[in-house]
């Protein structure tokens, strides 16, 4: 069974302040990614990763940056967090291109 | 970069109706064209997928059919019960055996009513 664990499932951080979510997946995925969800804009993708050789950015990567210095280890990084931040993230892992992603619980982030 | 428009956004039907929810891409290199449920308060799963060397897809009471020609795919629901009350989302890629990087639709509520 494919597991794909965020380290905090409730976060609430101050304004400024640099923000570290964790994300690590047990299946040796070569594949990894960051998604936001926001009401009415569904998934949109911050970061892609593909094992710890490249690292593409998605739609919205403004204000965030990623870490993945390890295979099975996938960060991301608020810079200095804002507002416009607060959101749910999505980590997600596949083992290929053409096979399921699986993702993670999901990480409920407010900046206040 | 991919775009992929999902609608609608809403969709109520009655429980034995059918559901179909349609997706349009720009990437014409996209190739692989997953489909994932997701319930309130859980993760999205996959319950379809369909690459682009298929025309059409079943299982059981879940279909999705592609036309590459016009960017287009779609997901029907057939005998809608009301545990298929959820989001759905679904996603294009211009995959390889190695990687693909999954651009999401904003995602279609259904709602089926006894």
């Amino acid at each position: 069974d494919v597991k794909v664990t965020q380290s905090s499932r409730y976060l609430v951080k101050r304004t400024g302040e640099k923000v570290f979510l964790e994300c690590v997946q047990d299946m040796d995925h070569e594949n990894m990614f960051w998604y936001r969800q926001d009401p009415g804009l569904g998934l949109r993708l911050i970061y892609f990763s593909y094992d710890v050789k490249m690292k593409e950015k998605g739609d919205i990567p403004e204000g965030y940056s990623v870490s993945r210095e390890k295979k099975e280890r996938f960060s991301l990084i608020l810079e200095s967090a804002s507002t416009n931040q607060t959101s749910m993230y999505l980590c997600a892992s596949s083992f290929t291109g053409f096979m399921e992603a699986f993702f993670g619980q999901g990480t409920r982030l407010t900046v206040v | 970069g991919e775009n992929v428009e999902q609608h609608p956004s809403t969709l109520s039907v009655q429980e034995g109706d059918s559901a179909v929810i349609k997706c349009t891409y720009s990437d014409s290199a996209s190739n692989y064209f997953p489909w994932y449920k997701q319930e309130l308060g859980k993760r999205p799963q996959l319950i379809i997928d369909i690459r682009s060397n298929v025309g059409e897809k079943k299982d059981q009471r879940i279909a999705v059919t592609l036309n590459k020609t016009a960017k287009h795919f779609s997901l029907h629901i057939t005998e809608t019960q009301p545990e298929d009350s959820a989001v759905y989302f679904c996603a294009a890629s211009r995959s390889t055996d190695s990687w693909g990087k999954f651009q999401f639709g904003a995602g279609t509520q259904v709602v089926v009513t006894p």
